[in-house]
């Protein structure tokens, strides 16, 4: 178990309602992420986070944005949905650079 | 050329054989190297994880790199219908500033029929 939790797991919204993902580990890692896995692309980092109020853009931050208050919690949020943003989402943490990343199970986003 | 690729399969084999996966890359200055398995519906799962070249085994999963050729295997051996699943490669450049970013492969579908 990698005490990496992501809520909701599930969600349907609708194009233009803002959403919030939210990541919790309970492990004390450094470092977190958020991909986003659709079939053809593989997973895709949005953005990533190297501390407490430290994160950085991935490869396809457009339309995310990320905040990390608390080392355990990593949000991510869509500001205004769009239907190109249905996809699964994933989060990940760990404790060093170069170390392997471990992940939650994902939550599934539906946007209609 | 895309940093790194894999073959989608899907891949079907019989249970008892001996499954090889792969990955190639393009980025010689990738270090560390990772599978994972992910089944349906779940988060990716570490199952291997390698720094540089060489070999590493785990039970019945052989991870292998091989830098100067920028290809990587796992090989699972006596395969099982619990083995069913898709399988990632993934890679860094390493630790420190910003070289802890993972690379994916897209994947490889792998059957194990009983």
């Amino acid at each position: 178990d990698a005490g990496i939790t992501q809520s909701p797991r599930h969600k349907v919204t609708e194009t233009g309602t803002p959403v919030t993902l939210r990541c919790h580990q309970t492990e004390n890692h450094r470092y977190m992420y958020w991909y986003r896995q659709d079939p053809g692309h593989g997973l895709r980092l949005i953005h990533y986070s190297y501390g407490v109020k430290d994160t950085d853009k991935g490869e396809v931050s457009d339309g995310y944005s990320v905040s990390r208050s608390k080392t355990e919690d990593f949000l991510l949020t869509l500001e205004s949905a769009t239907s190109s943003q249905t996809s699964v989402y994933f989060c990940a943490a760990n404790r060093d650079s170069g170390q392997p990343q471990h992940f939650g199970d994902g939550t599934r986003l539906s946007i209609l | 050329q895309k940093e790194v690729e894999q073959d989608p399969g899907p891949l079907s084999v019989p249970e008892g054989a001996i499954v090889s996966l792969n990955c190639t890359y393009s980025n010689s200055a990738f270090q560390y190297f990772m599978w994972y398995r992910q089944y349906s519906r779940k988060g990716p799962e570490l199952l291997m994880y390698t720094y540089s070249s060489g070999n590493k085994e785990d039970g019945r999963f052989t991870a292998q790199v091989d830098k100067s050729s920028k290809y990587i295997s796992l090989f699972i051996r006596d395969s099982q219908p619990s083995d069913s699943a898709t399988y990632l490669c993934a890679m860094s450049e390493g630790s420190g500033g910003s070289n802890y970013k993972l690379t994916f492969g897209k994947g490889t579908l792998l059957t194990v029929n009983p």
